[in-house]
């Protein structure tokens, strides 16, 4: 079974862009989530979405949102796009529920100049 | 609201010895416990998981950790390090309820040298 992939894999965009990056889940899992690495740390925690409903989103601004499909893949859109917003955007799915594991794709690498 | 505490930014071993990356949490509820490894340039890959069926946790690759709750600790260990064990280290904790929402540590690089 293919595991959770993610695309692009790499991408530049400009101060005030707009980014849309896409997330396919493990087949069967319900929940996906977003989280930003940015160099040197650790994954930050953006949005969680189950069955198509956002269940979580942590401290990130409003330019950052995302949706699920009904085929439970999903989308992180970025609005005005800041040079600290370059890093990597990982995505990871679950069957949902505590204590599931959660399986993460090889994310996408953006960076803003 | 959870965190996790990874004591070491940068660890060193020699090819053969004894591995240990450590992690202390802070959870209100009973936590579940993750180490997750990254390869440079790659997602991340989970190692192991504690949901408190067994203390200790063994994983892939040779890796197992064990849950203290009265140290709130969750270290990893491996008995023998491997050039192929060269990588970033993170420990993240989740809670009921909260799903797929992890809390990660800010990560523990591993360099294993001959």
């Amino acid at each position: 079974d293919a595991g959770v992939t993610q695309s692009p894999t790499h991408l530049i965009k400009t101060r005030g862009q707009q980014v849309t990056l896409r997330c396919s889940p493990i087949s069967g899992h319900k929940s996906v989530s977003w989280y930003q690495q940015v160099l040197g740390q650790g994954p930050q925690f953006i949005f969680q979405y189950y069955e198509k409903e956002e269940r979580g989103r942590g401290n990130f601004p409003d330019r950052f949102s995302a949706r699920q499909f009904p085929n439970y893949s999903s989308e992180l859109n970025v609005n005005a796009l800041l040079l600290g917003d370059s890093a990597l955007y990982l995505c990871a799915s679950s069957q949902g529920g505590g204590g599931n594991t959660i399986y993460f794709g090889e994310g996408s690498w953006l960076t803003v100049v | 609201a959870q965190s996790v505490t990874q004591l070491g930014s940068h660890v060193s071993v020699s090819e053969g010895a004894l591995v240990l990356l450590r992690c202390n949490y802070s959870s209100s509820v009973p936590p579940y416990l993750f180490w997750y490894v990254q390869y440079p340039n790659q997602g991340l890959q989970l190692l192991l998981k504690y949901t408190s069926a067994a203390t200790l946790v063994k994983g892939i690759n040779g890796f197992e950790a064990e849950f203290k709750k009265s140290e709130t600790s969750f270290h990893l260990t491996k008995p023998s390090a491997h050039m192929r064990d060269a990588a970033e280290y993170f420990c993240a904790v989740s809670i009921t309820g909260t799903a797929s929402k992890l809390t990660f540590g800010t990560g523990t690089r591993l360099q294993v040298t001959l």
